[in-house]
């Protein structure tokens, strides 16, 4: 069965660089959330699309910017980067238009900062 | 806010042994409840999602009950097998739709051939 994709799958920049993270939902799925992992850290929820408009939002920094494009696909923004924006970030899907809440996740990428 | 804890943090027990994972939150008022595992520097896995209406679910060797009025939900593995190693996390999700959700620290769980 077909899952999530992320691009890239590994990311190095240095601090001030920005940084596009790329994520490809289940096809048929409408709904689109972006979490952040930190190194022995529980995910954080940063923010989610349904239908390419902004449904929820988290713990996004205002230097981050999201959005979420007709062919479904998301793209996850990231300018000014600091050190402790290195970490996993996963993207997950959701079928919500035919009832089904549940996130399916994407492998993440991990994204170094130096 | 949101405050999901797991007990115990971490379990390591021989294969072959039923295990329980407990995972409490302070808001009540979830609609949903997700358990996933991790394996280290992996994605999560989906393994049960339970809605706030039910009481119980199960999907093979698993099954997760849920008491949302006291803000408790259990996972049970058993027969557990040394390809359960790994973190299993537990999320509720506040609302339906695409509203995001809060994770616990997780149980770091190893089961010894």
């Amino acid at each position: 069965a077909a899952g999530v994709i992320q691009s890239p799958r590994h990311l190095i920049k240095e601090k001030r660089e920005t940084a596009t993270l790329k994520c490809y939902p289940i096809p048929r799925h409408d709904t689109v959330y972006w979490y952040q992992q930190g190194p022995g850290q529980d995910p954080q929820f940063l923010i989610s699309f349904y239908e390419k408009m902004q449904s929820d939002k988290g713990s996004i920094p205002d230097r981050f910017s999201a959005q979420q494009f007709s062919d479904y696909h998301s793209e996850l923004n990231m300018s000014s980067l600091e050190l402790g924006d290195s970490a996993l970030y996963f993207c997950a899907s959701s079928p919500v238009a035919q009832g089904n809440y549940e996130q399916y996740f994407g492998p993440g990428t991990r994204l170094t900062v130096t | 806010k949101q405050e999901v804890t797991q007990i115990p943090a971490a379990l390591s027990v021989p294969e072959g042994e039923n295990l329980v994972l407990n995972c409490s939150f302070t808001d009540s008022a979830i609609y949903n409840l997700q358990w996933f595992r991790q394996d280290p520097g992996k994605g999560l896995t989906s393994l049960l999602l339970i809605q706030s209406s039910q009481r119980e679910q199960t999907s093979g060797r698993l099954n997760a009950s849920l008491d949302k009025s006291s803000g408790r939900s259990t996972l049970y593995i058993a027969a557990s097998q040394p390809g359960d190693s790994a973190t299993y996390l537990c999320a509720p999700s506040r609302g339906g739709g695409a509203d995001g959700l809060t994770f616990g620290k997780g149980t770091h769980l190893i089961i010894q051939p």
